[in-house]
């Protein structure tokens, strides 16, 4: 089955910089990946996804980016802000198959120090 | 709010007893999901069902299972349970079983402490 490996676990940045989150997935046949945000407590959330047809999707200060042939994709999130601490978890998929779970990575807890 | 409704938010249970966890999805979302998140863990996934079917299994222990009822709501029953069973269980829904998905919403969540 598939299976989503996310790097780093966690991570600190200033606020005004940017932060990369990494996955990697295993199932060449996956191709739906969502990013969510969880903050403590709280519901995961998606923040932004990306289909295999695209390599790249950017909404305001986050994009995805994929690829297909490594299998990786990355979240960026740039100029950071305090409100960005959470943990974000990416997740893979195969929609348009007969199952539509999603197999999620591990998260990184990002910390944004003002 | 997402839509998707669990109840009860906090159950607490001694080792040994049978617990239910209730999922209300989003109105016209035949699909239910099921996660486990235990302290420290990513979402781990259960089992999926669509439309009153089971559509999908994942790390489900045989001393838990599930259903999804006429009108779409859907029960998470958890037995013989165990303190390593703590953890908070999140019930996601989405419009399809995989032909034209949109994104999965995700309930509050139901945090299970085993005593």
């Amino acid at each position: 089955g598939e299976n989503v490996e996310q790097h780093p676990s966690t991570l600190s940045v200033q606020e005004g910089d940017s932060a990369v989150i990494k996955c990697t997935y295993s199932d060449s046949a996956s191709n739906y990946f969502p990013w969510y945000k969880q903050e403590l407590g709280k519901r995961p959330q998606l923040i932004i996804d990306i289909r295999s047809n695209v390599g790249e999707k950017k909404d305001q200060r986050i994009a995805v980016t994929l690829n297909k042939t490594a299998k990786h994709f990355s979240l960026h999130i740039t100029e950071t802000q305090p409100e960005d601490s959470a943990v974000y978890f990416c997740a893979a998929s195969k929609k348009g198959g007969s199952q539509g779970n999603l197999i999620f990575g591990k998260g990184t807890k990002l910390s944004v120090k003002p | 709010d997402s839509g998707v409704t669990q109840t009860p938010k906090h159950l607490i249970t001694a080792t040994g007893q049978r617990v239910t966890l209730r999922c209300s999805p989003r109105s016209g979302d035949l699909s239910v999901y099921w996660y486990q998140q235990s302290l420290d863990q990513g979402l781990q996934f259960l089992i999926q069902y669509y439309n009153g079917e089971e559509r999908a299994k994942g790390n489900i222990l045989e001393r838990f299972s599930a259903q999804q009822f006429p009108d779409l709501h859907s029960e998470l029953n958890l037995s013989s349970l165990e303190l390593g069973d703590s953890a908070l269980y999140f019930c996601a829904s989405s419009v399809g079983g995989g032909v034209s998905d949109t994104e999965a919403f995700f309930g509050q969540g139901t945090r299970l402490t085993v005593v």
